[in-house]
């Protein structure tokens, strides 16, 4: 059964920083993996979407990359804000075969952004 | 953009009720999802629909079932509510196979007295 892990569990840091979100799975026969954002209260947001054959994606400041062999991905900030303070959540998914399947997520990490 | 729809932000529920949440997506997408998410426990598949009249079970499918008639619609039941399913339920929808990435809905917050 696919476990994702968040590494940290939260995290605070100053505004202007540069940060690294890590994310581990278990089952490496994932078929692509997603970052997502939560502010309090509200739905998922999709910040990036990287397949299973590629090696990084990046929108803005954010770089996310996925080593599929070593069940890794990491979700780089640049020059944060206090409006990037948010929960990330890190998922993946598992192509069934069939169709598609469900997300499995990590339990995220909340940042805090301090001005 | 792709935009996900759910019937209500906040419903409040009594014991032994039964309860439905909707929800509509608006990009003809074949896959439909709801969650649920809990402190500690984070977000689990309940159940999942990849075409009309189609539903499979997720994670914690015991005390749900779903109903799928239209594409666009995909409605989760609880039969009989318990406090134990005071939660908030996410509901997603993606088209695939060329990236099934999931688009989600601001979620509903359930709360069973």
């Amino acid at each position: 059964k696919q476990e994702v892990t968040q590494i940290p569990a939260a995290l605070s840091v100053p505004e202007g920083e540069n940060l690294v979100l890590n994310c581990s799975f278990t089952d490496s026969a994932i078929y692509n993996l997603q970052w997502f954002r939560q502010d309090p209260g509200k739905g998922l947001t999709s910040l990036l979407l990287i397949q299973s054959s590629q090696r990084e994606q990046t929108s803005g400041r954010l770089n996310a990359s996925l080593d599929k062999s070593s069940g890794r991905s990491t979700l780089y900030i640049a020059a944060s804000q206090p409006g990037d303070s948010a929960t990330y959540l890190c998922a993946v998914l598992m192509y069934s075969g069939g169709g598609a399947d469900g997300l499995t997520f990590g339990k995220g990490t909340h940042l805090i952004i301090q001005p | 953009d792709v935009k996900v729809t759910q019937s209500s932000r906040y419903l409040v529920k009594r014991t032994g009720e039964k309860v439905f949440l909707e929800c509509v997506q608006d990009m003809d997408h074949e896959n439909m999802f709801w969650y649920r998410q809990d402190p500690g426990l984070g977000l689990r598949l309940i159940y999942f629909s990849y075409d009309v009249k189609m539903k499979e079970k997720g994670d914690i499918p015991e005390g749900y079932s779903v109903s799928r008639e239209k594409k666009e619609r995909f409605s989760l039941i609880l039969e009989s509510a318990s406090t134990n399913q005071t939660s908030m339920y996410l509901c997603a929808s993606s088209s695939g196979p060329s990236s099934y990435e999931q688009y989600f809905g601001p979620g509903t917050r359930l709360t069973v007295t």
